[in-house]
């Protein structure tokens, strides 16, 4: 099974700053990462695939990077509602999808 | 709209059954992959099983193995879990999600169902 380790943990970050998540993992993966978002009480939302395209109705201040085992989410000039828990997660063989532990984004 | 809507949840006793349903709307259901996904109280997720969109060939993870049945109902645009010798580390929010397409990730997601085991 190939594992995938957030990091940070907890990121604390100011409106109008960057965030950089980082996600790492246990074997190549080639580009087959995504990024959700989840808010309290709701079902994630895929923001990033492919590791860096994008998914339909994503701001642009949203980018995604890396391939092989690092990768990286950036999101420039944070929004209020940007504050919410990040998952990575791998699709390098279906079914055997594996998601990070995540990264909670909170306000500085 | 393309939407997922899950049904099913409620408290049940261990070594209870459940039977969870994935409607959906918008979109024939046939043609996607699917998975149930599901997340326990203040943890993450945790990728449960998994229904091919073409052969129907199925999946499980390791920890519901023999206890879980993923099931689909082309008739009525809707997939199954059934999830049986339940323990109280089922306890958790099940999602269904579709892969999609043209991202091979999980694009739409259902609203999630509450699956508790307590006595």
């Amino acid at each position: 099974e190939i594992v995938m380790t957030q990091s940070p943990a907890t990121l604390s970050v100011s409106p109008g700053e960057r965030a950089t998540l980082s996600c790492r993992a246990s074997q190549s993966v080639s580009s087959n990462l995504v990024w959700y978002q989840q808010k309290p009480g709701q079902a994630p939302r895929l923001l990033i695939y492919g590791a860096s395209t994008r998914a339909t109705g994503i701001p642009a201040r949203f980018s995604g990077s890396g391939s092989g085992t690092e990768f990286t989410l950036t999101i420039s000039s944070l929004q209020s509602e940007d504050f919410a828990v990040y998952y990575c997660q791998q699709y390098n063989n279906w079914p055997s999808y594996t998601f990070g532990q995540g990264t909670k984004l909170e306000i500085k | 709209e393309v939407q997922l809507l899950e049904s099913g949840g409620g408290l049940v006793q261990p070594g209870g059954s459940l039977r969870l349903s994935c409607a959906a709307s918008g979109f024939t259901f046939s043609s996607y992959a699917m998975s149930w996904v599901r997340q326990a109280p203040g943890k993450g997720l945790e990728w449960v099983s998994g229904i091919s969109g073409s052969d129907s060939s199925t999946y499980y993870a390791d920890s519901v193995k023999g206890r879980f049945t993923i099931s689909r109902d082309n008739s009525k645009n809707t997939r199954y879990l059934q999830m049986n010798s339940l323990r109280a580390e089922d306890t958790a929010v099940y999602y269904c999600a579709k892969v999609g397409g043209t991202t091979s990730a999980f694009d739409i997601w259902g609203q999630g169902t509450m699956v508790t085991v307590s006595s």
